[in-house]
């Protein structure tokens, strides 16, 4: 079965400090794909990463990071400098399934970040 | 670029009633998906629709809940018979086809449409 795992539900931070989410998939498939989700207090969903199974990279975009590691299957992301607009809930989603893709998204529970400024 | 849109934004109905949501998915992508969110947690997968046809649905998707996409462009998704425990965040999201096999495209979501069954 597949899994997405964010043990932390709140963080609070001052502005400029720097922030990692954690995020941590249980799945048996080989090839899968990993994303990171914004909703903020709007409610729509904004997209900010997709990782495939065989790129291990890590990613930079601007402030934004991720961490991808297979050998402990997890994908986090860190905000440098974090900011008051980054105030957010941030979903981990995973997909997966025969042949990589099931069309369908697992989340997990989501971390709720407070940026104070 | 228009992203995917979501009608109404909020429905507010009795127990018992029949709702509609419709959702109108980025113009070239022709998967769309309905995703469902409760407070405190993260969207749950309902249904997905490739093209006018409909591939894949939940168990959680009840006989209550029913959802089309005649012609391939905007669905509707219908909740029959409302419960207190069907409110929730109904989201919905669009992503073109994989251009090989198994290949994940990205899911664009909407702003949701929120439901409150009282």
């Amino acid at each position: 079965a597949q899994k997405v795992t964010q043990a932390q539900t709140e963080i609070s931070v001052v502005e400029k400090e720097d922030v990692t989410l954690d995020c941590v998939y249980e799945t048996r498939d080989t090839t899968y794909y990993l994303f990171w989700y914004k909703q903020p207090p709007s409610g729509e969903l904004v997209f900010l990463i997709r990782r495939n199974s065989f790129d291990e990279q890590n990613e930079i975009s601007g402030r934004y990071s991720w961490n991808f590691q297979k050998s402990t299957s997890s994908f986090n992301f860190t905000i440098t400098a974090s900011q008051v607009v980054d105030s957010a809930v941030y979903f981990c989603a995973l997909s997966g399934g025969p042949g990589g893709a099931t069309n369908k998204l697992i989340f997990g529970t989501g971390t709720l970040l407070a940026v104070q400024p | 670029d228009t992203g995917v849109s979501q009608d109404p934004r909020h429905k507010i109905t009795k127990r018992g009633q029949n709702v509609t949501f419709r959702c109108d998915p980025i113009s070239e992508h022709n998967r769309l998906y309905w995703y469902r969110q409760t407070l405190g947690q993260g969207p749950e997968f309902l249904t997905y629709f490739q093209n006018e046809a409909q591939l894949e649905k939940s168990r959680l998707l009840s006989d209550r809940f029913s959802a089309e996409r005649p012609k391939g462009s905007f669905s509707t998704l219908e909740i029959q018979r409302t419960e207190q425990g069907d409110s929730a965040m109904y989201l919905c999201a669009s992503s073109p086809t994989g251009t090989s096999g198994g290949y994940q495209e990205t899911q664009y979501f909407g702003p949701g449409t929120r439901l409150l069954v009282l």
